[in-house]
């Protein structure tokens, strides 16, 4: 079991520009969330999907964010444009039918200069 | 809605002294109860998890009973290690599998 696996690890882009973090679910899991972690903020869940549907997305900060989850296994999060204070480390995590918990990815740094 | 309250940090403790970090919920229902811990540079990881109250959830030394009575969910180790210098993160789940996380709690132990 490779467990959640996020890219890439360090991201580094220009005010502005668009950027799209990666996300591979373990086989089995079902749920997906997408969190981001700040100092001043901590953690914050962004968007969770069950079955490759979207449940809540009353966490995404804005219509700059958008998340997919085109098949069982695999999600992407996208900022466009993106702006330095979307800067923190994003994290997604998924679970697997009844009470097991959450396995993160070791997430994304992301910087907007 | 549903939430924990952990208590704040940063704690700071020599090794081998015993470690207490309170954490309390509010919930509707009868959640399932957890405590994650996050090392520098990685992402969150399930320590130990309790379903029902009087459960105890254990791992790697850490221990936490689910008190449904004080609504409360205390993580303890009775001799720390610099390696368990870490933020431990108290949680809480429903049904719906909806989790929340406290803020969290920075640990460092001093050799």
């Amino acid at each position: 079991d490779a467990g959640v696996i996020q890219s890439p690890r360090h991201e580094v882009t220009e005010m502005g520009q668009e950027v799209t973090l990666r996300c591979k679910l373990i086989s089995g899991h079902n749920s997906l969330f997408w969190y981001r972690q700040t100092m001043m903020r901590g953690l914050e869940l962004l968007i969770y999907f069950n079955n490759n549907v979207p449940i809540d997305d009353s966490g995404m900060p804005e219509d700059r964010f958008s998340a997919k989850m085109p098949n069982a296994s695999f999600s992407t999060l996208k900022i466009q444009p993106s702006e330095p204070r979307d800067s923190a480390v994003y994290f997604c995590a998924s679970s697997r039918p009844g009470i097991y918990g959450y396995t993160f990815g070791s997430g994304t740094r992301l910087t907007v200069v | 809605g549903d939430s924990v309250t952990q208590m704040e940090g940063p704690v700071t403790l020599s090794e081998e002294a015993f470690l207490t970090i309170n954490c309390t919920y509010t919930a509707t229902g009868y959640p399932s109860l957890f405590w994650y811990v996050q090392y520098p540079g990685e992402g969150l990881q399930l320590l130990l998890k309790a379903t029902k109250a009087d459960d105890k959830g254990s791992n790697k030394g850490f221990e936490a009973t689910y008190r449904k009575e004080t609504t409360s969910f205390h993580l303890e180790k009775g001799s720390v290690q610099v390696s368990d210098s870490a933020v431990y993160f108290c949680a809480l789940s429903d049904r719906s599998n909806d989790m929340r996380f406290g803020a969290g709690t920075r640990l460092t132990v001093k050799p």
